[in-house]
């Protein structure tokens, strides 16, 4: 099983600041995606990145590859209260049909 | 309609007691995949669908969960003699064709088993 770690668990910040978010893993992935779940919502995607040392910007959010395709990262600049929520990585399972998540990093942004 | 639709949002059994929960996928979606989320947890795969055929069931936690879709459409996800653990929210995504296409999510079955 390809397991994805991710970290920090929860992240408590106040409106205006910047953070990252970081999903790592032993294992090399073809592409990992990025999710952002709401309470009560199922996970919407934010962005998949395919190539490793890949960068995509998406408006206050950077997502960024590592050269290797084991881990990923997402900046957000500026963060606002309705950034709030739980940031999930995916990767591709080995079955080659579903994803694997992590357990996700939960952000609370405040005004 | 627009999005995948599930029902029923929240659901309470008693414990041994037999639950359906629906998935009804974005139409002309091939696949269909069934995840399983534990309070704080990410997302966990269960089983997968391409059209009628289920491809893959090795997610499945036991032999009480069982999953169909029979017409190649809608799903169902039935757990038998509910047991406390099975508690969780039980979300249904479908995507146009394989992996490599976006996934659309539910919003998901909130199972409690009392």
């Amino acid at each position: 099983t390809q397991l994805l770690e991710q970290s920090p668990q929860f992240l408590s910040i106040q409106e205006g600041e910047n953070l990252t978010v970081y999903c790592n893993s032993s294992s090399v992935f073809s592409s990992l995606q990025w999710y952002r779940q709401e309470p009560g919502e199922g996970p919407v995607l934010l962005v998949t990145v395919v190539t490793g040392g890949e960068v995509k910007k998406l408006k206050r959010l950077t997502f960024q590859f590592g050269d290797a395709r084991k881990d990923s990262s997402l900046h957000i600049t500026a963060a606002q209260p309705g950034d709030t929520g739980l940031y999930l990585c995916a990767g591709e399972a080995d079955s080659g049909y579903a994803l694997n998540f992590g357990k996700g990093t939960s952000l609370l942004v405040t005004p | 309609g627009a999005g995948v639709s599930q029902s029923p949002r929240y659901k309470v059994a008693k414990r041994g007691q037999d639950v359906a929960l629906r998935c009804d996928p974005i139409s002309g979606h091939v696949s269909l995949f069934w995840y399983q989320q534990a309070l704080g947890q990410g997302p966990e795969f269960l089983t997968y669908f391409q059209n009628e055929a289920q491809l893959d069931k090795s997610g499945l936690p036991s032999d009480r969960f069982f999953a169909e879709r029979p017409e190649g459409s809608v799903s169902t996800l039935k757990i038998q003699r509910t047991q406390q653990e099975d508690s969780a929210v039980y979300l249904c995504a479908s995507s146009l064709a394989t992996l490599n296409t976006e996934a659309f999510f539910g919003q998901g079955t909130r199972l409690t088993v009392v």
